[in-house]
């Protein structure tokens, strides 16, 4: 079956500094790859995806991620976090004949 | 011109009432789906319909039943509310591509609180 793995229930991170969101996915063969973000209280919102070709894929909101075929994973990374990034992030994989699955979410705080 | 729009954005009924979700998408999508996301914030699906037409059925108590009069709105009704049902209800939409889900585009879900 397939599934989502986000090691990290919650990573602190300073204004300014890096930042790496991990995922690992489990399926049969490449599937379809989202991140989303949620703020508080609201609705997801779609970062990037991937769905095949290049493995470096840009999103909004200066987001990236990197599909590793060998390590099953697509990290989110980001240069240079804002303090209104602060917000739960989740990875998800489209199968095919099921719903995107989710993975439980990382929530990002940003300390200044 | 909200793509996925979903009503009411809050519910707070009693235990043993009768409630309904509605949700409407203007985007085109063959797909609908609804999830359910519990206090810890994890997302688990519980409907998809492709066409009006049910597709998953996840391991949903049968209180809860959706209705799709056609493709553009998928309703969540729910009898007999109980207290474990307080969570937030999401609706989302997405095309197939491929015989995979491209992204799916999310409402901005209803909280529903079972008191």
């Amino acid at each position: 079956a397939q599934s989502v793995t986000q090691p990290d229930i919650h990573i602190t991170v300073s204004e300014g500094a890096s930042l790496e969101l991990r995922c690992n996915y489990s399926y049969g063969a490449t599937p379809y790859l989202f991140w989303y973000v949620q703020s508080p209280g609201q609705g997801l919102q779609l970062l990037l995806k991937y769905f095949s070709g290049d493995t470096l894929v840009q999103g909004i909101k200066g987001f990236e991620a990197e599909f590793k075929r060998s390590q099953s994973s697509f990290n989110l990374r980001k240069p240079s976090v804002h303090w209104s990034d602060a917000a739960e992030y989740f990875c998800a994989v489209g199968a095919a004949g099921t719903a995107l699955i989710f993975g439980k979410g990382t929530t990002l705080s940003v300390s200044s | 011109d909200t793509a996925v729009s979903q009503t009411p954005k809050y519910l707070v009924t009693q235990m043993g009432n009768d409630k309904s979700i509605k949700c409407e998408q203007n985007l085109g999508h063959d797909t609908m789906y609804w999830y359910k996301q519990d206090s810890k914030k994890f997302l688990k699906i519980m409907f998809s319909y492709n066409n009006k037409e049910l597709i998953i059925n996840e391991t949903v108590p049968n209180r809860f039943s959706p209705k799709s009069p056609d493709k553009a709105h998928l309703n969540l009704h729910i009898n007999s509310l109980e207290l474990g049902d307080s969570a937030v209800y999401f609706c989302a939409s997405s095309r197939l591509q491929g015989g995979l889900n491209t992204e799916a585009f999310f409402g901005q879900g209803t909280r529903l609180t079972v008191v």
